[in-house]
């Protein structure tokens, strides 16, 4: 079936540290990738996407590059800052508007 | 504008009790889905409801949950007889086209937390 997995949290970071969130996937077919973010208190908000191999979605300096060969989309920033503390959820969808998520990661940003 | 919304954001109930949900999404939004958030375990979608100006189309019921749309801009999940099991944070989302597109935004609610005992 299809599925993903990502790293397990929290991660603790120092700001202006490098960031990287592991994220795998299984899929019959040829899915769409997401990155959603999850602020304190808040809804689900899509932070970027790919919709094809080689696809690299990016937004608020966020990367993340659609990985056929290693079946990955793993999630990138230069430089964190504080209020980038969330949970990040990695997700895929196959030929469908339904959305399966991973598990989630909590990302702890210290100044 | 307003986002999406749910409540309860807490929600506790005995077990063998129905409970229901409530999600009201963005104005204008076409499809309305829900999603079950359980530790550990990921995320899946239990129903979704799809509304265009001729009909409402619905997925599945899976078994003891069903969705109800009473409004173009409200839903309703309702769990029969919960269980231990069904514990877990219940998403809504909604997106302003319906259809096998799966690069449509879907904009989610903050969630209602259900606590089965």
């Amino acid at each position: 079936g299809n599925s993903v997995t990502q790293m397990e949290g929290p991660v603790t970071l120092s700001e202006e540290a490098f960031l990287t969130i592991n994220c795998t996937y299984t899929a019959t077919g040829y899915p769409s990738l997401f990155w959603y973010v999850q602020y304190p208190g808040e809804g689900l908000q899509l932070l970027l996407k790919a919709t094809k191999a080689d696809d690299k979605g990016s937004n608020k300096g966020f990367e993340a590059t659609y990985r056929k060969e290693t079946t990955s989309f793993h999630l990138e920033k230069g430089s964190v800052q504080v209020s980038d503390s969330a949970v990040y959820f990695c997700a895929l969808s196959v030929n469908t508007d339904k959305l399966i998520f991973g598990t989630g990661t909590r990302l702890q940003v210290f100044p | 504008g307003a986002g999406v919304s749910q409540s309860p954001r807490y929600k506790v109930a005995k077990r063998g009790r129905d409970v229901a949900l409530r999600c009201d999404s963005i104005s204008g939004h076409v499809t309305l889905y829900w999603y079950r958030q359980t530790l550990g375990q990921g995320s899946e979608v239990l129903t979704y409801s799809q509304s265009d100006a001729q009909r409402d189309k619905s997925g599945r019921p899976s078994g003891r949950f069903s969705a109800e749309r009473p409004e173009r801009s409200v839903s309703t999940l309702k769990i029969q007889r919960t269980e231990q099991g069904d514990s877990a944070v219940y998403l809504c989302a909604s997106s302003l086209y319906w259809g096998a597109k799966s690069s449509y935004e879907q904009y989610f609610g903050p969630g209602t937390r259900l606590t089965v005992t």
